[in-house]
């Protein structure tokens, strides 16, 4: 059972690069979402997905791009990177319904901006 | 504008102790409050929930305490063990219209388990 996987596990990026983060998940889930964990913040959604072709802004879109055209795929793209950008990237798929439906992660990908 | 507060930051407990962190929260409308454990190098993983009409869940050594009233959770670990040390974050998830559920996590707290 793959779950939730995520690449890159490490990037470094110069200010003003691009690039995609990847995430797949095999596991059928309507719902994928990114989180961004910085120290002492604990995870702040970035943007989600209810199903291909539908996405929204979570807490700190800011900066990001995202597009869901299968279920199994969610890709965040950072058009332009800034230092603030730095951080520790988590993927998570869940199913949709009642509130209780837990969230599978990935293992993060590690963002670094210089 | 942070919706779920935790304490403390970091904790630190001999083995056998009891390793206690607290949440509180503010909005009301939050129907279903998880834990998650997360190991340097892993995402984080459900470790144990609660629902707001239940005051205590019990699994193996973890135990959630949950107090309506003053809106505030806390884990318990009992007979804690180095294998433990990992950062636990509480969060709180709201029923979405549009996306089923969403959560807020609360900012983590980093558990030693020393031997």
């Amino acid at each position: 059972n793959a779950g939730v996987t995520q690449t890159p596990k490490f990037q470094v990026l110069k200010t003003g690069q691009s690039m995609t983060l990847q995430c797949a998940q095999d596991m059928n889930h309507e719902y994928m979402s990114w989180y961004r964990q910085d120290p002492g913040m604990g995870l702040r959604l970035i943007h989600y997905s209810v199903g291909a072709g539908i996405t929204d802004q979570g807490e700190v879109p800011n900066g990001y791009n995202v597009s869901r055209s299968t279920t199994e795929d969610f890709p965040l793209r950072l058009l332009s990177a800034a230092p603030s950008q730095t951080s520790v990237y988590f993927c998570a798929s869940s199913r949709i319904g009642s509130s209780n439906q837990p969230q599978h992660f990935g293992d993060g990908t590690r963002l670094s901006i210089l | 504008q942070q919706q779920v507060k935790q304490s403390p930051q970091s904790l630190i407990v001999q083995k056998g102790g009891i390793s206690i962190i607290n949440c509180a929260y503010e909005n009301t409308a939050f129907d279903y409050f998880p834990w998650y454990q997360q190991f340097p190098g892993k995402g984080p993983a459900l470790l144990i929930a609660i629902r707001p009409d239940v005051s205590e869940k019990k699994e193996g050594r973890f135990t959630i305490s949950f107090n309506k009233s003053a809106k505030q959770f806390s884990l318990h670990i009992m007979d804690s063990q180095p294998g433990d040390s990992a950062t636990y974050f509480c969060a709180a998830s709201i029923r979405v219209e549009t996306s089923g559920s969403r959560l807020t996590f609360g900012e983590g707290t980093q558990l030693t388990v020393n031997p």
